[in-house]
């Protein structure tokens, strides 16, 4: 079965610094697909970020950016330059087909990063 | 485009009584997901409709569950006999249909059972 660890629950920075939100996963697939989702107070999941498993390249928007690597089997997400309006949770998930039509999302259980001005 | 739309946005009821949460996909997205999420975890997948077809079901989805995606369009989510248990944001996510496409989520919509 598929699994998704965040192990950072909660982080706290200071506005401007840079951080990083770890993702590990897991599946004996070996096509599959990795996702982060923000989820603001509000409450809504927004899509950040969607990589297949075979495009390692590292990707880069804005102040985000993804670093992949199969070999750890981590798929971590760096905000440069924090702000506060990156106050949310950060979900990482992980897709694969599961055989009976679907193509479920695995999510992580979060890490809710807040950014002090 | 609109986004993906559910309502109510909040729903408050006593235990042992039924609701029913509506979802509008975005327009000519086939696919349709619910998932649950409860307080400090990551949502969990509840069930999956193609078009109008519901062809997968989590084994969290117990029978006082039910979901209907009539002519392939909105779906609904009626959760009979509710219980303390069921207290949850439910969410709806629709992708468009080809592999593993993004899923766009909607608000969700907040239950507590009292």
């Amino acid at each position: 079965a598929q699994k998704v660890t965040q192990a950072q629950t909660e982080i706290s920075v200071v506005e401007k610094e840079d951080v990083t939100l770890d993702c590990v996963y897991e599946t004996r697939d070996t096509t599959y697909y990795l996702f982060w989702y923000k989820q603001p107070p509000s409450g809504e999941l927004v899509f950040l970020i969607r990589r297949n498993s075979f495009d390692e390249q590292n990707e880069i928007s804005g102040r985000y950016s993804w670093n992949f690597q199969k070999s750890t089997s981590s798929f971590n997400f760096t905000i440069t330059a924090s702000q506060v309006v990156d106050s949310a949770v950060y979900f990482c998930a992980l897709i694969i087909y599961s055989g009976a039509g679907s193509y479920q999302l695995t999510f992580g259980k979060g890490t809710k990063l807040s950014v002090i001005p | 485009d609109t986004g993906v739309s559910q309502d109510p946005r909040h729903k408050i009821t006593k235990r042992g009584q039924n609701v029913t949460f509506r979802c509008d996909p975005i327009s000519e997205h086939n696919r349709l997901y619910w998932y649950r999420q409860t307080l400090g975890q990551g949502p969990e997948f509840l069930t999956y409709f193609q078009n109008e077809a519901q062809l997968e079901k989590s084994r969290l989805l117990s029978d006082r569950f039910s979901a209907e995606r009539p002519k392939g369009s909105f779906s609904t989510l009626e959760i009979q006999r509710t219980e303390q248990g069921d207290s949850a944001m439910y969410l709806c996510a629709s992708s468009l249909g080809g592999g593993a496409d993004t899923q766009y989520f909607g608000p969700g919509t907040r239950l507590t059972v009292l």
